[in-house]
């Protein structure tokens, strides 16, 4: 069965620290992998996507994400953190072929501290 | 339109009532999405919408729940005889087409069942 997990419920760093998020997935098949953003009252937005090639992937507002298949892993990294960077962040994975839903984690939430 | 807009933003209901959320996807946009988020849960897709085909209704937790999508736009999630249980917030999602994940979602309606 397909399930996503965020180890990490919630984190808190300091503003220009470095930020690392992790993402542990099971899934039948290689997948597509997602980070999405979400502020408090706002729908999710998305950062960054992994469907295939350079398993290295840069998405916006700088962050970046590292798929390594022999962990099952899609960690999302900053290299400084931003106070607007404050948010939960939801790694998802979804079929390449066959299913058309997303399956998401429970998310991280992040805490910047000046 | 230029995002995915959702109504009402907030909704408090009596449990025992019926309930109709409204996801109006971005102009093109041929798939959508309605996923639930509980508090301290992950999201959990409910139903998919592509173009004219049957939609995916695998992930309604029950028969109280239903969605439809006219003519292939806007759409109305559909909740009878409300419980508790079903206090979420209700997001909804749009994208281009078939295999294309560039979901973008809505900010979603925040239902509590009194």
């Amino acid at each position: 069965a397909q399930s996503v997990t965020q180890p990490d419920i919630h984190i808190t760093v300091s503003e220009g620290a470095s930020l690392e998020l992790r993402c542990n997935y099971s899934y039948g098949a290689t997948p597509y992998l997602f980070w999405y953003v979400q502020s408090p009252g706002q729908g999710l937005q998305l950062l960054l996507k992994y469907f295939s090639g350079d398993t290295l992937v840069q998405g916006i507002k700088g962050f970046e994400a590292e798929f390594k298949r022999s962990q099952s892993s899609f960690n999302l990294r900053k290299p400084s953190v931003h106070w607007s960077d404050a948010a939960e962040y939801f790694c998802a994975v979804g079929a390449q072929t066959g299913a058309n839903n997303l399956f998401f984690g429970t998310g991280t939430r992040l805490t910047v501290i000046p | 339109g230029a995002g995915v807009s959702q109504s009402p933003s907030n909704k408090v209901t009596e449990k025992g009532k019926d309930v109709e959320l409204r996801c109006d996807p971005i102009s093109g946009h041929t798939a959508l999405y309605w996923y639930r988020q509980s508090l301290g849960q992950g999201l959990e897709f409910l139903i998919y919408f592509q173009g004219n085909s049957a939609p995916d209704k695998s992930g309604l937790p029950s028969d109280r729940f239903s969605a439809e999508r006219t003519g292939g736009s806007v759409s109305t999630l559909t909740i009878q005889r409300t419980q508790q249980e079903d206090s979420a917030v209700y997001l909804c999602a749009s994208s281009p087409g078939r295999q294309n994940y560039g979901y973008t979602f809505g900010s979603g309606t925040r239902l509590t069942v009194v």
